[in-house]
């Protein structure tokens, strides 16, 4: 089965400061990745995915992610934080085998902006 | 196209009662997910249905839980004799194929307490 690890729940930045979010997965066959994001009492919405293209993925928000393999890794990174980016961020992988599929997540990680 | 519908957003239960989640998927959406999302533990997978087949139920507590989705209508999460352990967000996603290349589509949730 696949796996995602996102080390520690929480993460505080200064506004303007660069933000890195890591997930490690582990996975037998090549992943399917994806980046969510969910701010208070809202649903998920889509970041970002990779899906066995260019290993550098621009996203929505001015967020990208770059697939590793020799890492195992799809960190999360955004050049300069602003305060509307406090939310909180799941790593996902997607898990397919035959006809059935379903995505696996990470616990989550709670992003802080600092005025 | 609107988004994918769960209602209600709110739901109270007292102990013992019955609870009953829909999920509207996306229109052309025949794949439906529900996930579980408790404080600290991120989504976890309960089952996943296309239209009037459950592909995997392998989430779902084997006891008071059941899902459906019938060829008419919502999907329904429906969760007998509710306990208070059962208090958490439940969300609904929907995508058109299997997620193998594909991103799930996230509705806002339903927020269940037991009291």
């Amino acid at each position: 089965a696949q796996s995602v690890t996102q080390l520690g729940s929480h993460v505080s930045v200064s506004e303007g400061a660069l933000v890195l979010l890591r997930c490690n997965y582990s996975s037998s066959v090549p992943p399917y990745l994806f980046w969510y994001v969910q701010y208070p009492n809202q649903g998920l919405q889509l970041l970002l995915k990779y899906t066995s293209a260019a290993t550098l993925v621009k996203g929505i928000n001015g967020f990208e992610a770059e697939f590793k393999k020799s890492e195992t890794s799809f960190h999360l990174t955004k050049p300069s934080a602003h305060m509307s980016d406090a939310a909180e961020y799941f790593c996902a992988v997607s898990e397919t085998t035959g006809a059935n599929s379903k995505l696996t997540f990470g616990k989550g990680i709670t992003l802080s902006v600092r005025p | 196209n609107a988004g994918v519908m769960q209602n209600p957003r709110h739901l109270v239960r007292r102990r013992g009662q019955e609870a009953r989640l829909r999920c509207s998927p996306m229109k052309g959406h025949s794949h439906v997910y529900w996930y579980r999302q408790l404080p600290e533990e991120g989504l976890k997978f309960m089952v996943y249905l296309q239209k009037e087949n459950i592909i995997d139920e392998s989430g779902m507590p084997k006891e008071r839980f059941s899902a459906e989705f019938p060829k008419e209508g919502p999907s329904i999460l429906r969760i007998q004799q509710v306990v208070r352990g059962d208090s958490a967000a439940y969300f609904c996603a929907s995508s058109p194929y299997n997620l193998g290349n594909t991103e799930a589509f996230f509705g806002q949730g339903t927020r269940l307490t037991v009291v």
